[in-house]
């Protein structure tokens, strides 16, 4: 049974500083991983989508890896801002649309 | 504009009082999807479907039902709803290709009392 595991839980950096979310799944066999930020009392935005295939995605300061055969993904935020401040979820596709999440980072951005 | 809609926004419902959450979607997509999310667990995958007539079991779909009579409508059904039914739930909407993203729905916060 597929498992997502998300590392750190938490995480507070000063502005301007450039961070790496992990996220790491046991079975390799996925169609994709979709990286989300979710604010307090709010639904789901999408950030990126990596295909089983691909290796990286960016979009703007946000660039997302996959490395299936070690079941893990990084997605990497430079030059991070208090507006990033928000829960960062990954989620793992497997056959048809199965989906399973990873509890999450929540990460805080001090001015 | 490219929307997933969810009805009620919020519901406060009592133990065993039927209720159906409305899921509707305009991008003509193929999947549609259940989850909730709930403190330290998490979202979980309640029913998904790939089509219409053509549905299958998340993780968590115990006390839950669902139905797709049409391709844009995705209803999630709690026959006898429960205290233990109490969170947050979304639905999510994807087009055919698992190179498209999921959308998500603003959610819909329920508690059974």
């Amino acid at each position: 049974k597929q498992e997502v595991t998300q590392i750190p839980a938490a995480l507070s950096v000063p502005e301007g500083e450039n961070l790496v979310l992990n996220c790491s799944f046991t079975d390799s066999a996925i169609y994709n991983l979709q990286w989300f930020r979710q604010d307090p009392g709010k639904g789901l935005t999408s950030l990126l989508l990596i295909q089983s295939s691909q290796r990286e995605q960016t979009s703007g300061r946000l660039n997302a890896s996959l490395d299936k055969s070690s079941g893990r993904s990084t997605l990497y935020i430079a030059a991070s801002q208090p507006g990033d401040s928000a829960t960062y979820l990954c989620a793992v596709e497997g056959g048809g649309f199965k989906t399973i999440f990873g509890a999450g980072t929540r990460l805080f951005v001090k001015a | 504009e490219a929307q997933v809609t969810q009805n009620p926004r919020y519901l406060i419902t009592v133990t065993g009082k039927k209720l159906t959450v409305t899921c509707s979607q305009n991008m003509n997509h193929e999947y549609m999807s259940w989850y909730r999310q709930d403190p330290g667990l998490g979202l979980r995958q309640i029913y998904y479907s790939m089509n219409v007539e053509v549905t299958d079991k998340g993780d968590v779909p115990e006390g839950y039902k669902v139905s797709r009579k049409e391709k844009r409508n995705f209803p999630l059904i709690l026959e006898s709803p429960s205290p233990n039914q109490t969170s947050l739930y979304f639905c999510a909407t994807r087009g055919a290709s698992e190179i498209n993203e999921q959308f998500f729905g603003p959610g819909t916060r329920l508690t059974v009392l």
